[in-house]
């Protein structure tokens, strides 16, 4: 595998459901990210991970959870979402080392639907 | 607080066309800019990347260039085909913040 990868690709999940949505860098990155894509809105950050450790967090609900285990893994944990969650989710990776040079890349994404 | 726009939103051209793709932001003070094209439901995938000390950067067929002065990027697209249709965005990197991306220009290349 090369890129950033994410799993699922597809998800459709019930309001009172739990599961996670998993981001794999094979970059040697140091810095993650998740974003959410909804229609017709830009692309906003939620949460930002460098070196493992959660840097900026842009008041997100707390239905939404983060983890960062090692520098190369991102997972988006997701409990009793609501229907208007229902967006495309985005993980990118940066190097991370140098906050001039910190070109972006983008995994597939996973397409959610909350019914 | 730094904000991204777009313009035009959505471009309809005829295969061959040379285009210009427009992204304007308030603050100045940047790091970098990044392009990058997205395909329906996909992911977003890295065109160019301008430091804030360079004025323009090429990759192929695009060319991008930076006026920080003037809070204005331009993607210039030659020859364009239809498998350039897609979503353009633009993401400029404030000091102090993380990326801020613009609401995209929606690119059509007819045949």
């Amino acid at each position: 595998e090369t890129g950033v990868t994410q799993t699922p690709r597809h998800l459709v999940m019930g309001m009172t459901n739990k599961k996670s949505l998993k981001c794999e860098q094979h970059l040697g990155h140091n810095a993650m990210y998740w974003y959410k894509q909804s229609a017709k809105k830009p692309l906003e950050l939620m949460f930002v991970y460098s070196l493992e450790e959660r840097v900026e967090n842009n008041s997100v609900p707390s239905r939404f959870s983060p983890e960062c285990p090692n520098s190369s893994h991102l997972f988006l944990h997701l409990h009793t979402l609501q229907p208007e969650d229902s967006a495309l989710y985005l993980c990118a990776s940066s190097p991370g080392n140098s906050i001039s040079y910190n070109e972006q890349f983008f995994g597939p994404g996973t397409r959610l639907t909350v019914l | 607080k730094q904000e991204v726009t777009q313009i035009p939103a959505a471009l309809s051209v005829p295969e061959g066309e040379n285009l210009v793709l427009n992204c304007s932001f308030t603050d100045s003070a940047i790091y970098n800019l990044q392009w990058f094209r997205q395909d329906p439901g996909k992911g977003l995938t890295s065109l160019l990347l301008i430091q804030s000390s360079q004025r323009e950067q090429t990759s192929g067929r695009l060319n991008a260039s930076l006026d920080k002065s003037s809070g204005r990027s331009t993607l210039y697209i030659a020859a364009s085909q239809p498998g350039d249709s897609a979503t353009y965005l633009c993401a400029v990197r404030p000091r102090g913040q993380n990326f801020v991306f613009g609401p995209g220009t929606r690119l059509s290349v007819l045949p």
